[in-house]
């Protein structure tokens, strides 16, 4: 069964404190996605990682991509309330194929 | 700025009714999707469309069928709503291309009674 699994799913953490998401899926995907969702809110595109070994960084976000290992990380350094929501990684079922598989998210609260 | 837009944020339907949710991107994307996004499931397929009259199947395809009669609008058609389809729907658009960004719209909440 094709699979993205995300740890962990809920996150609770302090202002100022550095902390990774993993997502580790069984497709044979060399793309990575991953999405931020606020509360109510639609899905907005944060990263998209297209290699093995790619890295990608925006403010406080840091992802990376190995695909010998299947794994992304998504690393939150000196965490933000403003970093609150919920994080999605997607990958594709195969390169091409559009059938994107989603993570099922997880749970983010930075505390002040 | 690239535009999802789905044209019905809130509905409540009752049980049996034909259901329509519609969806126009503005990019020229040719790739179009919906999903539905449930608590502890994430989003799941329900149907993609790679260019105009053109539909795959995704992963739960069962209740639902799709239009995409013109390249910037693909519409998803509950047939008869039960209430197991309520849920969030999700539309989103691509290029054509691996490796593309996908862009949601903002969602539609149906709840069916």
């Amino acid at each position: 069964e094709l699979k993205v699994e995300q740890n962990p799913l809920f996150l609770s953490m302090q202002e100022g404190k550095n902390y990774t998401i993993y997502c580790n899926y069984s497709t044979t995907s060399d793309r990575l996605y991953w999405y931020r969702q606020d509360p109510g809110k639609s899905l907005e595109s944060l990263f998209v990682l297209l290699s093995n070994g790619a890295v990608k960084q925006e403010g406080r976000l840091m992802a990376s991509l190995d695909t010998k290992a299947r794994l992304s990380t998504l690393h939150i350094t000196a965490a933000v309330h403003d970093l609150s929501a919920t994080y999605f990684c997607a990958v594709d079922r195969a390169s091409g194929t559009y059938k994107y598989i989603f993570g099922t998210g997880t749970r983010l609260k930075v505390l002040a | 700025d690239v535009k999802v837009t789905q044209s019905s944020r809130y509905l409540v339907k009752r049980t049996g009714e034909k259901v329509f949710l519609e969806c126009v991107q503005d990019m020229d994307h040719e790739n179009m999707f919906w999903y539905r996004q449930d608590p502890g499931l994430g989003l799941r397929l329900i149907y993609f469309s790679y260019d105009v009259k053109m539909k795959e199947k995704g992963d739960i395809p069962e209740g639902y069928s799709v239009s995409r009669e013109k390249k910037e609008r693909f519409s998803l058609i509950l047939e008869s709503a039960s209430t197991n389809q309520t849920s969030m729907y999700l539309c989103a658009s691509s290029y054509r291309g691996s490796g593309n960004t996908i862009y949601f719209g903002e969602g539609s909440w149906l709840t069916v009674v």
